[in-house]
């Protein structure tokens, strides 16, 4: 999976509570990315990061949050604002963000239920 | 809006075949498109990539095909194996590259 992990594999979460997902890469890369994905969608983007303390807010961002301290980690935080937060959850890293130069390196995902 | 839109049922085909898939698009002038495999239960891996001023790109057994004017890519395995078995995902980004939009993906079985 590229030099990134994100753990845990599976979680589970109770209605009404905030969980942090575990992004890690080891690959020297600037930007970091988290998508979330649905059976029959596309993935769709949350939130995006070219570089160390700056994000961006991609096309699904509302009631998620992040954080880029370091270089190598972007925890993802799902926060009780976010109505349907069921779903398989992956992180992303590339060299520069420049997407028509660089390609995406993808983890394992995380498989998030709420109960 | 932008749409991008896949083969949503699943294509079978015998080992030794090629298999040919499709990824259309609306309301977008992309730079360049990439192609990725994904296997259940695990993160997409990047395949291919082709630029909107290349009509074709090869590796090994695939290959990809990109028509700006039909707004279409086609995605070629050929001398299939049971292996190429997975969800293969079409990718687009605009000229600045910094976000891309994903297609739903289609599932290829390759039966030996």
């Amino acid at each position: 999976d590229g030099g990134i992990t994100q753990s845990p594999k599976y979680l589970f979460r109770k209605e009404g509570q905030n969980v942090t997902l575990s992004c890690e890469q080891n690959l020297n890369h600037d930007a970091m990315y988290w998508y979330r994905q649905d059976p029959g969608q596309g993935l769709r983007l949350i939130y995006y990061s070219q570089i160390v303390n700056d994000f961006q807010k991609g096309d699904i961002a509302e009631g998620y949050s992040v954080s880029r301290e370091k270089k190598e980690s972007f925890p993802l935080t799902v926060t009780s604002a976010q109505k349907n937060p069921t779903a398989f959850y992956l992180c992303a890293s590339s060299i520069s963000g420049d997407l028509s130069t660089d390609t995406q390196y993808f983890g394992p995902g995380t498989r998030l239920t709420v109960l | 809006s932008q749409k991008i839109e896949q083969n949503s049922e699943a294509l079978n085909i015998q080992e030794g075949k090629t298999a040919t898939l499709t990824c259309n698009y609306t309301n977008y002038s992309p730079a360049y498109l990439q192609w990725y495999r994904q296997d259940p239960g695990r993160g997409p891996v990047f395949l291919l990539l082709i630029r909107e001023n290349e009509k074709e790109k090869r590796k090994e057994r695939l290959k990809v095909t990109f028509d700006t004017t039909l707004k279409q890519s086609l995605f070629h395995i050929t001398a299939s194996q049971p292996a190429d078995s997975a969800t293969y995902l079409c990718a687009l980004a605009d000229t600045g590259g910094f976000k891309t939009i994903f297609g739903a993906g289609t599932r290829l079985f390759v039966k030996a």
